[in-house]
């Protein structure tokens, strides 16, 4: 089975700044992942597919990068809507969510 | 406009079983590979079962399988978990799913309670 960490857990930031959430994958998985927002009682929403790619209507400050086994998202200038969870997820076998970053705003 | 609802959800003494369905539509729901994932309350995403377009291949996480039973009914536009000798860690919302190129599009959730 493939594992999925993300890192931080959990990180609190001001409005406009930078955010940077890592997810790694315990082997190669080339470019199949996927990153998803999920705010309290909603189902998550895809923003970034296969590493890098924006979901059609996703802002652009909304942003992916990565291949095999090291993946980083990042959100360019934090806006108080992005509170939420940042989940991971690999599809190059089976299927599997990174455990999640919560995003506070400080 | 794409539609997955969930229903069957509720909830239950440990051992005993539940049947949670998911009826689609807005879109072609024999052309869609179909999953069970769950979030426990405070959790994070857990994926549960696979179901391909024909119900030819199914898989399951092991935390579920043997227990857990994935189906579908595409004249019904229609996903099935059965769920039997429940735990109390089987309590979360269960969203039913379609998948392609591996990317997940979601119901609302049901949530499903395992406590005496």
């Amino acid at each position: 089975d493939i594992q999925m960490t993300q890192s931080p857990s959990s990180l609190s930031a001001s409005v406009g700044d930078r955010v940077t959430i890592t997810c790694q994958a315990s082997q190669d998985i080339r470019k199949y992942l996927h990153w998803y927002q999920q705010k309290p009682g909603k189902a998550p929403k895809l923003l970034i597919y296969d590493a890098s790619n924006l979901e059609t209507g996703v802002p652009s400050r909304f942003s992916g990068s990565g291949s095999g086994t090291d993946f980083t998202f990042t959100i360019s200038s934090l806006q108080p809507e992005d509170i939420a969870t940042y989940y991971c997820q690999q599809y190059d076998n089976l299927f599997t969510f990174g455990p999640g970053t919560k995003v506070h705003i400080k | 406009e794409v539609q997955l609802v969930e229903s069957g959800g509720g909830s239950v003494h440990p051992g005993r079983s539940l049947r949670l369905s998911c009826a689609a539509s807005g879109f072609i729901f024999s052309d869609y590979n179909m999953n069970w994932v769950r979030q426990a309350p405070g959790k994070g995403l857990e994926w549960l079962s696979y179901i391909s377009t024909s119900s030819s291949t199914i898989y399951y996480a092991d935390s579920v399988r043997g227990r857990f039973t994935v189906s579908r009914d595409n004249a019904k536009n229609s996903l099935y978990l059965q769920m039997n000798s429940l735990r109390a860690e089987d309590t979360a919302v269960y969203y039913c799913a379609r998948t392609r190129s591996g990317i997940f599009s979601w119901g609302q959730g049901t949530l499903v309670t395992v406590s005496s």
